[in-house]
């Protein structure tokens, strides 16, 4: 069980483009969803949490209209990097966690790597 | 503030020793969370155990030990017997009841290299 999918794992794009990462909790209803970067080497910073149906609170010192999240379903969350620039390449990871359990899941993790 | 330290940034060692990983939390916090998560080279993070504050009893699973001591805000791992395949980047982890338990707050990670 806690089975969290992520999509794709591993994308190149050219810079300006935006790009999409899907979140997907398979076997549980994630209330709250997590968005991580790490950057090699070093630990998880959390970048936003979103809860299904509002709207995503970010950490200090992340864009929003940067790093567009949206938690449409109890199953889904999608992280879009807008006008992506070779800074914004990184490990982007998500977890999820259902509603009154204290454990995140964490999916496997997307790579980008911006051009 | 909540914070947590994992000392060892990188630990090596040959396969069959025993390896412990250090956590030292801080939190004013009197209900809290502790986590140790997995991290393989494949990137994914993979949940290892999880222990309230209210409970101090030490944990075994396998191979796997945790020793939680509040008098000295201390959350240790211990591997025994160390296999190859437990060569990873390990997390330890803090939430807290002040923020609904929804902020991980993480160690830098501890790197544990197990030779052949």
């Amino acid at each position: 069980g806690a089975v969290v999918s992520q999509h794709p794992s591993r994308v190149i794009c050219k810079s300006g483009t935006s790009v999409k990462i899907e979140c997907r909790s398979l076997d549980f209803q994630a209330t709250t969803m997590f968005w991580y970067r790490q950057f090699p080497k070093k630990s998880l910073m959390l970048m936003a949490t979103s809860n299904e149906g509002s709207k995503a609170t970010y950490e200090q010192g992340v864009e929003k209209d940067k790093f567009l999240i949206n938690h449409a379903s109890l199953t889904l969350s999608t992280l879009t990097v807008t006008s992506a620039h070779p800074e914004d390449s990184s490990f982007y990871i998500c977890s999820a966690k259902e509603d009154t359990k204290e454990t995140q899941y964490f999916g496997p993790g997307t790579r980008l790597l911006v051009l | 503030a909540q914070k947590v330290t994992q000392a060892q940034t990188e630990i090596s060692v040959v396969e069959k020793e025993d390896v412990t990983l250090d956590c030292v939390y801080e939190t004013r916090d009197t209900t809290y969370y502790l986590f140790w998560y997995k991290q393989p080279p494949s990137g994914e993070l993979v949940f290892l155990i999880r222990r309230n504050s209210f409970d101090e009893q030490n944990e075994i699973s396998g191979r796997y030990s945790w020793n939680f001591q509040k008098s000295t805000s201390s959350f240790n791992f211990t591997i025994t017997a160390s296999q190859v395949v437990d060569s990873a980047v390990y997390f330890c982890a803090l939430s807290e009841r002040n923020t609904g338990f929804q902020k991980l707050v993480f160690g830098t990670g501890t790197r544990l290299l197990v030779s052949p």
